[in-house]
């Protein structure tokens, strides 16, 4: 069970285009989805917590407007990369709770090439 | 800003013997707690939460929790080079620390 899919796996883009990552929980229905970013040999960072049905709470220099994140169901999360750039390449990784402040569990990250 | 701290290692440890892995958190009101393990190249998966002060083991592994001191840790005994991983240490809202990378030599 607490299964968490996310795609695509990996994608390349070109500068300026926009890039769609899903993240759905398969088998339980998830309040709390989390976004996150991770360089090469850094840890993770939280971009934004969204709740099914309300708008996702960004964390501090994350833009909101490059980065658009819907949480439109129980199941299904999305992140938009608006106008993306070489710099937004990056690991992006969802992860879903049943409950909030309870466990999370990850999909398996989309790498995402900017060229 | 709120806060999780881990020693960034390397942690080097023989196999069979214990690796202790530390946390410490600045929000006072966090109440759960989480251990995650990573490989390279892969998104997280967690190995225990923890929600109560004290010890609660699971197999091999036993976290530790202590509020009042603001601290969890992750004991993992007769550590195996599968174990291998980088450990990460998560508080309520979701914040990761920086990660402690664990290398069992055989």
């Amino acid at each position: 069970g607490a299964v968490v899919s996310q795609h695509p796996s990996w994608v390349i883009c070109k500068s300026g285009t926009s890039v769609k990552i899903e993240c759905r929980s398969l088998d339980f229905q998830a309040t709390t989805m989390f976004w996150y970013r991770q360089f090469p040999k850094q840890s993770l960072m939280l971009m934004a917590t969204s709740n099914e049905g309300s708008k996702a709470t960004y964390e501090q220099g994350v833009e909101k407007d490059k980065f658009l994140i819907n949480h439109a169901s129980l199941t299904l999360s999305t992140l938009t990369v608006t106008s993306a750039h070489p710099e937004d390449s990056s690991f992006y990784i969802c992860s879903a709770s049943i409950v909030r402040y309870t466990e999370a569990f990850f999909g398996q990250g989309t790498r995402l090439t900017v060229v | 800003q709120k806060e999780v701290e881990q020693n960034s290692g390397p942690l080097s440890v023989p196999e069979g013997a214990i690796a202790s892995l530390n946390c410490t958190y600045s929000d006072r009101v966090s109440q759960s707690f989480f251990w995650y393990r990573q490989y390279s190249g892969k998104s997280p998966e967690l190995i225990m939460s923890i929600y109560s002060n004290g010890d609660k083991e699971d197999g091999r592994f036993t976290a530790q929790l202590n509020k009042a001191s603001q601290y969890v840790s992750l004991l993992i005994r007769d550590s195996q080079p599968s174990d291998s991983a980088t450990y990460l240490c998560a508080v309520s809202d979701m914040r990761f620390g920086a990660g402690t990378r664990l290398t069992v030599k055989p």
